[in-house]
């Protein structure tokens, strides 16, 4: 099992670019969680999932957009980038939400110029 | 709002040493607690998950433990190696919630 993977690792992104962050499991979860880590702040989480189709929001929801269309796929969209998004981005997945571990994925760095 | 504190923010310790990492929580009303290892620019590991009805878990030469009364876990590692260098974060799912919330982290540092 690769566990949770996510695409791409690295990316710099100019101010108002757009782009998609992958995370995908192979392990049958079915939640899924974006959370991201900034110095100082620690990990913070941004959406979540309770399974195929759904989202909700987490603690910093504002500026970005989730979908989960399939089971083992969890995506986080950047519409209009700013540099306060610049961060380190972590996928997570559990089997079921609050009794069982999460595992995380290596994580994205983004960079927003 | 639950706040999870760790105390030390950053702990140096010759090898072989046991040693004890603290997390704090506001809200006993916790449903687990779960301890992570971050290396530097990795992802998150999983070393121990503490469900509320527990009072401690063991793996190796970890052990956490969970006091949810005083709002307290610790990490207890036996016989310290420099491999052990890392940052240990806590994390506590404050009622059925399934999100975690997190403390800033102990950076670990094991001399040889």
């Amino acid at each position: 099992n690769a566990g949770v993977t996510q695409t791409p690792k690295f990316r710099v992104l100019k101010t108002g670019q757009s782009m998609t962050l992958l995370c995908a499991q192979d392990m049958n979860h079915e939640y899924m969680y974006w959370y991201r880590q900034d110095p100082g702040m620690g990990l913070r989480l941004i959406h979540y999932s309770v399974g195929e189709g759904t989202t909700a929001k987490g603690e910093v929801p504002d500026g970005y957009n989730v979908s989960r269309l399939k089971k083992q796929n969890f995506l986080l969209g950047l519409e209009s980038a700013a540099p306060s998004q610049t961060s380190v981005y972590f996928c997570a997945s559990s089997y079921l939400d609050s009794v069982d571990e999460q595992f995380f994925g290596p994580g994205t760095r983004l960079t927003v110029l | 709002k639950q706040e999870v504190t760790q105390i030390p923010a950053a702990l140096s310790v010759p090898e072989g040493e046991n040693l004890v990492l603290n997390c704090s929580f506001t809200d006993s009303a916790i449903y687990n607690l779960q301890w992570f290892r971050q290396d530097p620019g990795k992802g998150l590991t999983s070393l121990l998950l503490i469900q509320s009805s527990q009072r401690e878990q063991t793996s190796g030469r970890l052990n956490a433990s969970l006091d949810k009364s005083s709002g307290r876990s610790t990490l207890y590692i036996a016989a310290s190696q420099p491999g052990d260098s890392a940052t240990y974060l806590c994390a506590v799912i404050p009622g059925n919630t399934g999100k975690l919330i997190f403390g800033q982290g102990t950076t670990l540092q094991v001399k040889p």
